[in-house]
């Protein structure tokens, strides 16, 4: 079965700086990779969805990269904003393309 | 309604007593999910409806665990013989075709269910 790993558990950044998370996945090239927020006792909420064929996706102050090689997604935040902390998880979908399997998420945050 | 739906907010049980957990998915999404989220962990898959119909209910831990969507909008969860392993924050997340379509999940708040 397909495994996502989201390397750092913690991010802590300054207000101002680029935080950059990493979600590496194994077993599989899925079709195409979201990413989420999730707020405390909040359910997760869509960011953005990139394709196996689009290298890099960008919305306001988020970019997402998809690199099919590496089996690896890089999703960062510039000009961070304490407004950003939360945790964001990346989710794939299985290979019966019925549901999103999710990483275990990087929790961020941004100090004043 | 605006938004996905759970109720109850909170839930918490004995250990061994059987619970429903209710989910109002966006009108007119046909696909429905349950998931579970553990502490530290992500969304954990349970089952997926397109309709009325189980699409696939692989993630379901045992036979303790069943869901319904009868008429292909409001589902009910349901979990007999709770046990503490059971608790954990159950999610429901509707969207207007099968995630696996690219369609994004749009998640309600979640049932916190303790069981003691």
């Amino acid at each position: 079965s397909q495994k996502i790993e989201q390397n750092s558990e913690a991010l802590n950044i300054q207000e101002g700086k680029t935080a950059t998370l990493t979600c590496n996945y194994t077993n599989y090239s899925p079709a195409y990779l979201q990413w989420y927020r999730q707020d405390p006792g909040r359910g997760p909420v869509f960011l953005l969805l990139i394709r196996e064929n689009e290298k890099e996706k960008r919305k306001e102050r988020l970019k997402v990269t998809f690199d099919t090689t590496l089996k690896q997604s890089l999703f960062h935040i510039t000009a961070s904003q304490p407004a950003d902390s939360a945790t964001y998880l990346c989710a794939l979908p299985n290979q019966a393309g019925t549901a999103l399997i999710f990483g275990k998420g990087t929790t961020l945050s941004v100090s004043s | 309604g605006a938004g996905v739906s759970q109720t109850p907010s909170n839930k918490v049980t004995e250990k061994g007593k059987y619970v429903e957990l209710r989910c109002d998915p966006i009108s007119g999404h046909t696909a429905l999910y349950w998931y579970r989220q553990s502490l530290g962990q992500g969304p954990e898959f349970l089952i997926y409806f397109q309709g009325t119909g189980a699409a696939d209910d692989s993630g379901l831990p045992n036979d303790r665990f069943f869901a319904v969507r009868p008429e292909g909008s409001v589902s009910t969860l349901k979990i007999q013989r709770t046990e503490r392993g059971d608790s954990a924050v159950y999610l429901c997340a509707s969207s207007p075709r099968s995630t696996g379509t690219e369609s994004e999940a749009f998640f309600g708040q979640g049932t916190r269910l303790t069981v003691v």
